[in-house]
């Protein structure tokens, strides 16, 4: 089946340790999202990328990197610079350049900082 | 910067009754216009959407939504509610047309509905 993968899906750290979030798509998509999920804010833009190699900073980038190496992998790094990281994490991925926004979801990786 | 609102945060019916979750947003441009649900345990999928033509749009399971250009207004709405509809719903905007379109979302609305 197509879809997005994120793992893990449950992930515990202590403070000061970077993270990275694994999302891999089979969708054959061009553009890759980070979102972050917190109660009573919605959906936050961390990260974006259309094509390969390429990436653009969200809203919230402070305190994350990404890198887009292969079209189907799209892997988030929350670093120890991340003020607030304990958060409900999403991948997205949508069709595009021409997209008209649509965007498939993954199920989600859920981060707590000890 | 774009901004997208939802009025409430928080709904509880009981089964039967009717819908209506509020959105508005505040890109004066074209824009595309979404309503995406979370169901409980599960990843957050697309109920409706506008791009173009008729303003009045069906989705999935019911649900439709009205796009009122002078209103900035993108509203959800159900007749008829059923406990199976118990989820979490967004509204998102995608501004512009060709090249990257930045999709902003609001704060989402919690619906519970009693059997």
């Amino acid at each position: 089946d197509g879809g997005i993968t994120q793992s893990p899906k449950y992930l515990f750290r202590k403070e000061g340790q970077n993270v990275t979030l694994s999302c891999e798509q089979n969708l054959n998509h061009d553009a890759m999202y980070w979102y972050r999920q917190d109660p009573g804010q919605g959906l936050r833009l961390i990260y974006y990328s259309q094509i390969v190699n390429d990436f653009q900073k969200g809203d919230i980038a402070e305190g994350y990197s990404v890198s887009r190496e292969k079209k189907e992998s799209f892997p988030l790094t929350v670093t120890s610079a991340q003020k607030n990281p304990t958060a409900f994490y999403l991948c997205a991925s949508s069709t595009g350049l021409l997209s008209t926004g649509e965007l498939f979801f993954g199920e989600g990786s859920r981060l707590t900082v000890l | 910067a774009q901004s997208v609102s939802q009025h409430n945060h928080h709904v509880i019916l009981s089964e039967a009754a009717s819908l209506e979750l509020g959105c508005n947003y505040s890109y004066g441009g074209t824009v595309n216009l979404f309503w995406y649900v979370q169901y409980p345990g599960q990843h957050l999928q697309l109920l409706l959407k506008y791009f173009s033509g008729d303003p009045l749009v069906k989705g999935i399971k019911g649900f439709e939504a009205e796009f009122i250009k002078s209103k900035f207004s993108f509203n959800l709405r159900k007749p008829s509610v059923q406990w199976s509809d118990t989820a979490e719903y967004f509204c998102a905007v995608n501004e512009g047309s060709g090249g990257y379109q930045k999709v902003t979302f609001g704060i989402g609305t919690k619906l519970q509905v009693i059997p």
